[in-house]
């Protein structure tokens, strides 16, 4: 099946940094690309959608000017929490979905952000 | 939005088939039924998806209601390796389109004991 790799897996920063995540299509090319974040115990929320080479569609609540996506080739696309707070400590999760005829969607083997 | 109901929680005892339910009484005709699990602290994975017929694949079969308000991904001899949360979700947006998201709702925690 497709591959969806995910950099770094764990990172620990400080509150007032900002953190990159980086998503990347191995064997396919991504047009959409999705990003999603896990609390503990609960399950996977939609933070933003994005379309290769336009700008991100955010869900309601979701800050875009504290997560930056930025989805600049078909095979990447990159997450930026700024300005990180513990609260915005979690696990996130990107995935991809195919061009055409693409109904599948894959996830990536997730991201441990821990701001201190 | 399509919303989908799951039991919080299931048990299985190893290489027994495994059977788990989900109702979705709101599905609109062009919904498809889609099927991922997630085993602990990874990204969830593709299980299985379906329209109206039954599906069957090498990880699971799915059974689709008649009416399509319900439906059950059949383990069919569970494994510990298949001790995840399995979610069920419906496919938004138009049939035969690619523009969808998945919602998640909390799925089954299926336990799968030795």
């Amino acid at each position: 099946g497709a591959v969806v790799s995910q950099h770094p897996s764990r990172v620990i920063c400080k509150s007032g940094t900002s953190v990159k995540i980086e998503c990347r299509s191995l064997d396919f090319q991504a047009t959409t690309m999705f990003w999603y974040r896990q609390f503990p115990k609960q399950s996977l929320m939609l933070m933003a959608t994005s379309n290769e080479g336009s700008k991100a569609t955010y869900e309601q609540g979701v800050e875009k000017d504290k997560f930056l996506i930025n989805h600049a080739s078909l095979t990447l696309s990159t997450l930026t929490v700024t300005s990180a707070h513990p609260e915005d400590s979690s696990f996130y999760i990107c995935s991809a979905r195919a061009g055409t005829g693409g109904y599948e969607q894959y996830f990536g083997p997730g991201t441990r952000l821990t701001v201190t | 939005d399509a919303k989908t109901t799951q039991p919080n929680s299931m048990e299985s005892n190893e290489e027994e088939p495994v059977h788990l339910p989900c109702n979705h009484s709101t599905i609109s005709g062009t919904d498809y039924i889609h099927w991922y699990r997630q085993l602990p602290s990874q990204g969830p994975e593709y299980v299985i998806h379906g329209l109206t017929s039954n599906v069957n694949n090498r990880m699971a079969s799915l059974a689709i209601a008649e009416d399509r308000k319900s439906s059950t991904l059949i383990l069919h001899r569970a494994t510990l390796r298949d001790a995840a949360v399995y979610y069920c979700i419906l496919r938004e947006g138009n049939s035969g389109g690619s523009n969808y998201k998945l919602t998640f709702g909390k799925g089954t925690l299926l336990t799968v004991n030795p």
